[in-house]
């Protein structure tokens, strides 16, 4: 099993929908989880932090449930420039090192 | 630019000959990543620096790659005798406390 698994899409969305990407992890220790945007050929760019609480950045709102070990992104009013790969990352307690899901693809449609 | 810069940011090279990249982190992060990328996959970690010390390497980092950071500035990655399967886009990542900056990387390509 994958220590991070992210439906990879793609996802095709018209412009102003509100598109939901879903993701889980395996190792119950995880303490930071972020979501990354890349955009195609280029480098991830953290997108957002994702706290237990759950919380938001304008259009957009991560949640974490830790009982289920899965982390959602939500995308509202969703625009053309909102087409990318959006990546779940963990990072385990004490480890330094970044765990990246596969990616989800979205495209917006106009 | 103050961002993290790498070089060359292509790199085509037959299989067997050595390969060395460089990575010039954010002037004030004491902590370097390097991470391998393949088509369809998110980035894998391959090894890190705090300061010039390498304090973890992956599983997937053979010995055939060598990754240094001498002076705790700049780093780089080295694979010898290369092999088609080491075709893919590696990225250097740095941060000093939390988020990690990632350079655009050097696509390598092994024909």
């Amino acid at each position: 099993r994958k220590e991070v698994e992210q439906d990879p899409g793609p996802f095709n969305v018209p412009e102003g929908a509100t598109v939901a990407f879903n993701c889980t992890y395996s190792n119950s220790a995880s303490q930071s989880f972020f979501w990354y945007r890349q955009d195609c050929r280029k480098e991830p760019k953290l997108l957002m932090s994702v706290y237990s609480s759950g919380n938001e950045d304008g259009r957009f709102t991560a949640q974490l449930n830790r009982a289920s070990q899965y982390i959602s992104l939500l995308i509202r009013d969703s625009k053309l420039s909102d087409s990318a790969t959006y990546l779940c990352v963990v990072n385990d307690f004490g480890n330094e090192k970044l765990t990246f899901g596969t990616g989800t693809r979205l495209t917006i449609i106009p | 630019d103050t961002g993290v810069s790498q070089d060359p940011r292509h790199k085509i090279t037959k299989r067997g000959q050595n390969v060395t990249f460089r990575c010039d982190p954010i002037s004030e992060h004491n902590r370097l990543y390097w991470y391998r990328q393949t088509l369809g996959q998110g980035p894998e970690f391959l090894t890190y620096f705090q300061n010039e010390a390498q304090l973890e390497k992956s599983r997937l980092l053979s010995d055939r790659f060598s990754a240094e950071r001498p002076k705790g500035s700049f780093s780089t990655l080295e694979i010898q005798r290369t092999e088609q399967g080491d075709s893919a886009m590696y990225l250097c990542a740095s941060t000093r406390a939390y988020e990690q900056y990632f350079g655009p990387g050097t696509r390598l390509t092994v024909t």
